[in-house]
This record gives C-alpha cells, sequence and structure tokens, in this order.
C-alpha cells in the first residue's frame, strides 16, 4: 500500500472557480506535512506546510484530518498562473504522493 | 542568493556505466536529500546527508551512494546503470531547523 496517495485528476476549473483536493497518508505517526507546486519539466516548490491547526495563506487554505488520515489543499478564486501539479508530501519529506494535475481554463 | 545548484543538467548516460551528479545547497541550509522523479510520478527519496553521514534511505539498493562535503555540497554517485534509472534526479536542501525543502532545478539522466 502506497503511503500517500493522491487522485491524479487532472483537474480541470474555470478561472475564478474554488478546488479542493485530498491527500491521504498511512503513517498515523507522522505529525506534520507539505504541499509543493510542481510546474511542467520544472521542480518542485514549496506551496506550504501543514500542521494540525491548518494553515491558511491567501488564496490556499491546507487542512489536516487526523481521524481520517487525510489533508486537503483548497484554492480560491483560481487564477491561469495556478496550473501546475500538486504534491503532498509527509512532514520528513521521505514520502512523496503521486501529484494533482489542475488545469485552470479561460 | 543563489538556490539548490545541480550539475549537470542533462547527461546521457550508457547502461552498465556509472554516473556521479552534483549539488551545491541553498546559502545557510546543512542537509541534503536526493530523489529520483520518473515522468507522471512523485519524489521518490533517495537518501538524506547531515553532518556528512547518510542520515535516511530509502528504498533504493546498493547501486546508488552519496557524499557530503564539509561545504554541505554532496554527489550522488549511480553505479552499473539501468534503462530504469532514466529520471529527473533532484537535490533538495533544508536548514536543520527548518522542515520544508528547497529543490535544485534537478539532473535528467537518460540511460540508453
Amino acid at each position: 500500500r502506497k503511503e500517500v496517495e493522491q487522485d491524479p485528476g487532472p483537474f480541470n476549473v474555470p478561472e475564478g472557480a474554488t478546488v479542493a483536493f485530498n491527500c491521504t497518508y498511512s503513517n498515523s505517526a507522522s505529525q506534520s506535512f507539505f504541499w509543493y507546486r510542481q510546474d511542467c519539466r520544472k521542480e518542485p516548490k514549496l506551496l506550504m506546510s501543514v500542521y494540525s491547526s491548518g494553515n491558511e495563506d491567501g488564496r490556499f487554505t491546507a487542512q489536516l484530518n487526523r481521524a481520517s488520515q487525510y489533508i486537503s489543499l483548497l484554492i480560491r478564486d483560481s487564477k491561469l498562473s495556478d496550473s501546475a501539479t500538486y504534491l503532498c508530501s509527509d512532514g520528513q519529506n521521505f514520502v512523496f504522493g503521486p501529484g494533482t494535475r489542475l488545469s485552470v481554463l479561460p | 542568493d543563489a538556490g539548490v545548484t545541480q550539475s549537470p543538467t542533462h547527461l546521457i548516460k550508457t547502461r552498465g556505466q556509472q554516473v556521479t551528479l552534483r549539488c551545491s545547497p541553498k546559502s545557510g541550509h546543512d542537509t541534503v536529500s536526493w530523489y529520483q522523479q520518473a515522468l507522471g510520478q512523485g519524489p521518490q527519496f533517495i537518501f538524506q546527508y547531515y553532518e556528512e553521514e547518510e542520515r535516511q534511505r530509502g528504498n533504493f539498493p546498493d547501486r546508488f551512494s552519496g557524499h557530503q562535503f564539509p561545504n554541505y555540497s554532496s554527489e550522488l554517485n549511480v553505479n552499473a546503470l539501468l534503462l530504469g534509472d532514466s529520471a529527473l534526479y533532484l537535490c533538495a536542501s533544508r536548514d536543520t531547523g527548518e522542515w520544508g525543502y528547497t529543490f535544485g532545478s534537478g539532473t535528467r539522466l537518460t540511460v540508453v
């Protein structure tokens, strides 16, 4: 069983829409997680960390649900520039999910 | 301030050969990790170096080895290359007190 799982998508949403991704994990001992953004043929870039209290940064909100062992990323008012693959990883950055591809359409 | 730099950017090798990839971490970062990313997949953790020692290792064979130098730069060596080793190899660094990593732009290795 994979330790971190994500729906690969693609999620195709219109500009201005709200979109949410989930990432499930199997290691119940993990205390924190990260969301990274990866553009096509580029390196991952750290988007935000996720701890028990959740995290919000502008249009982006990340939350952790320990009971169901998943983390979520919510993007409000999607922009064309949000089109990318979103990767989640465990707090140690030893395990990454396969990524969820988002396409924001004009 | 330069971020994480990796060299070379692209490399083509023949099956059975050996390869060395290089990484200079971001200024102020002392921990370096290496990842392999196949097309369409997430990064797979190879190993992590801190204080010139391998601290954690992922599920990769002994053909994959590394080194960290006193200036925190690092090398990834892969022996007896297989076609399946073709991938993007990413180096990432962080400061000990941080959690998230800064990634380099990677070395794209093609084994033919």
